[in-house]
């Protein structure tokens, strides 16, 4: 079975600062999918960014960063300019051929 | 486009009662279909995925039961609830065979409060 390991249960950081979630994973497998998703107060859950782990280049999405270290089993997610919206729980996400969530990181962006 | 619906969003059941939430998806055929629980403040527990009519695969041994009647719509079930059922369950979807690149898309979930 995978296993992913989010092992940050809570961030705080202050509004248009930078805040770096962290995640690691373990598998056997050489292709796969990393995610993160969003799920804030309404609890719907949003995919904020993918990684596919045969490309080297870290996946960008606006303001979301992430920093995939394949032989580490890392896959870090930056939060850069951090806004009032992005107030939510973040999970990481293994996909080989099913979708393992890691326990979730609740980040609050303090005004 | 593809849309996913799930219902009831909200509801409480006394504990013995029976449990029936349901999930369709639209504007596909042939979707990978799965069964989410999320206790509070926790993450995300796979109970069953389905990949085609009639095929159920559990991952945890549980109280809870799962079936597809058809191909776009999946079915929880329970014929006894426990107050240990209580939790956020989690509908979703991902385009059938081979791996997806683009994860899973999910429902708007079901808050279950079992009393």
């Amino acid at each position: 079975a995978q296993t992913v390991t989010q092992s940050q249960p809570e961030m705080s950081v202050q509004e248009a600062e930078t805040v770096t979630l962290s995640c690691t994973y373990d598998t056997s497998e050489n292709n796969y999918y990393l995610f993160w998703y969003k799920q804030p107060p309404s609890r719907q859950m949003i995919l904020v960014i993918r990684q596919e782990a045969y490309k080297q280049q870290n996946a960008t999405e606006n303001r979301f960063s992430v920093n995939f270290q394949k032989a580490a089993k890392s896959f870090s997610l930056k939060i850069s300019d951090s806004q009032l919206g992005d107030t939510a729980m973040y999970f990481c996400a293994f996909f080989d051929y099913k979708l393992s969530f890691g326990a979730g990181t609740t980040v609050t962006v303090r005004a | 486009s593809q849309t996913i619906h799930q219902w009831p969003a909200t509801l409480v059941q006394p504990v013995g009662s029976p449990l029936s939430l349901e999930c369709t998806v639209e504007g596909t055929s042939n979707p990978n279909l799965y069964w989410y629980r999320q206790a509070a403040g926790r993450g995300l527990q796979l109970l069953f995925y389905s990949v085609g009519i009639g095929q159920i695969s559990s991952e945890v041994p549980q109280n809870l039961s799962a079936s597809r009647p058809q191909d776009r719509q999946f079915i929880l079930s329970s014929k006894k609830l426990l107050l240990s059922d209580s939790g956020f369950y989690l509908c979703a979807w991902s385009p059938g065979q081979g791996m997806n690149p683009y994860g899973y898309t999910f429902g708007s979930g079901t808050r279950l409060t079992v009393v």
